[in-house]
């Protein structure tokens, strides 16, 4: 079975600009996670969707959302981007043992 | 929001055993998650425990106290290979994952 993937893996972008990021679960899994993690705060959860839908929601502004789409793929948008958004952003998927993440390689976004 | 509590360091000698504790508070709870992490790498799961007690796997072992607030991840026959970062998590009652800020070990020859 593929793992996770996730591109980007590598994003360079200006403040103000906007970004969206993808991530594709190993196929069959339905929840798919997605985390920030930064030197300072370490990892912190951003949204968990399942079925299309927004099941859970971190602590962040709205300038992050997420999306998935029917066949699991999931999207993270960043709008209006600051320079504390540099950060390696991670993927997770889950399948029916839902307790066990797997995790993607993740996105390095850096800020300018 | 969620408090979980790991230390920041730890070092150890290969073939040693190394225990890594993890002391949590949470609103609710539905599970206790160990992950490693190797450097530029992504997290890797380790453990999951939901009841009180060991949970053995390999040269891993992980072990929750409930009432405590408390887990640990003992490390056995340490080798080279286990220098990570080693990241606690806690599930809480709206099954949100919130993460430790991990632990670096270090394995020394």
């Amino acid at each position: 079975k593929a793992g996770v993937t996730q591109t980007p893996r590598y994003l360079i972008k200006t403040r103000g600009q906007q970004v969206t990021l993808s991530c594709s679960p190993i196929s069959g899994h339905r929840s798919v996670s997605w985390y920030q993690q930064t030197p300072g705060q370490g990892l912190q959860f951003l949204f968990e969707y399942f079925s299309e839908t927004q099941r859970n929601k971190g602590n962040f502004p709205g300038r992050f959302s997420g999306r998935q789409f029917s066949n699991s793929r999931s999207e993270m948008n960043v709008s209006t981007l600051e320079l504390g958004d540099s950060a390696l952003y991670l993927c997770a998927s889950s399948g029916a043992e839902s307790y066990e993440q797997y995790f993607g390689p993740g996105t390095r976004l850096t800020v300018t | 929001g969620q408090n979980i509590d790991q230390p920041t360091e730890m070092t150890a000698t290969e073939g040693a055993i190394v225990q890594i504790n993890c002391t949590y508070q949470t609103s609710g709870f539905n599970g206790l998650f160990w992950y490693q992490q190797h450097a530029g790498e992504a997290p890797t799961f380790l453990s999951y425990n939901v009841l009180d007690g060991l949970e053995e796997k390999g040269r891993f072992s992980s072990f929750l106290s409930r009432s405590k607030g408390y887990s640990y991840l003992l490390l056995k026959e340490l080798q080279m290979k286990d220098s990570a970062s080693y990241l606690c998590a806690v599930r809480d009652g709206e099954y949100k994952l919130s993460f430790g800020a991990g632990t670096t070990v270090t394995v020394r020859a």
